[in-house]
């Protein structure tokens, strides 16, 4: 079974300062996906950033990148500059190749202060 | 920008009643999903659709659930006889196609309470 897991169930950040959020998986797949979404206290889930399991290069979107570290089955997202509208709720996800079930970690809750 | 829409936002039911959430996909997309995510828990994928019918669905997707796309717009969740466990934040969502990559666009959930 595919497992999502962040340890973190809450961070805080200095504005301007940089955070990382962890995430774990656990998976015997050799070819999935992987995302991080972002939920604002208005509760629409945004899509932040997504790695492709076969490619080594991390991604990166502007003020966000993640660490994607395939032997150890972690992807932490880190993110630079904190602006206050960072604050939300951030989900780790996870989708096998051909397969519609995303899984998800149970989210870590990032505080920005001013 | 084109978003997918969740009506109502909140929705109070008594035990045993049926319930239906409805959403509006994002119109040129063919995949659709719901997911629900109890008070303080994970989001939990509860079925996809695509071609008028359930391409998959996990197991918490029990028969208690139905999922259907009456006019080309809208897509249900119906909750046949709700529980208290039932009681969560439902997010419909939509994706243009399949395949891993592919991004999946989120509605604002609607909370279901059910007393």
């Amino acid at each position: 079974a595919q497992t999502v897991t962040q340890s973190q169930p809450e961070m805080s950040v200095q504005e301007a300062e940089t955070v990382t959020l962890s995430c774990t998986y656990d998976t015997s797949e050799s070819d999935y996906y992987l995302f991080w979404y972002k939920q604002p206290p208005s509760r629409q889930m945004i899509l932040v950033i997504r790695q492709e399991a076969y490619k080594q290069q991390n991604a990166t979107e502007n003020r966000f990148s993640v660490n994607f570290q395939k032997a150890a089955k972690s992807f932490s997202l880190k993110i630079s500059d904190s602006q206050l509208g960072d604050a939300a709720m951030y989900f780790c996800a996870y989708r096998r190749n051909n397969n519609n079930d995303m899984r998800f970690g149970a989210g870590t809750r990032l505080t920005v202060k001013p | 920008e084109p978003e997918v829409t969740q009506t109502p936002s909140h929705q109070v039911t008594q035990m045993g009643q049926e319930v239906i959430l409805r959403c509006v996909p994002i119109s040129n997309h063919l995949y659709f999903y719901w997911y629900r995510q109890i008070l303080g828990q994970k989001v939990e994928f509860l079925v996809s659709f695509y071609n008028n019918e359930i391409s998959e669905k996990s197991e918490i997707f029990d028969d208690q659930f139905s999922v259907e796309r009456p006019d080309g717009s809208n897509f249900t969740l119906k909750i046949r006889s709700t529980k208290l466990e039932d009681s969560a934040m439902y997010f419909c969502a939509s994706s243009e196609a399949t395949g891993s990559f592919t991004e999946a666009f989120f509605g604002q959930g609607t909370r279901l309470t059910v007393v």
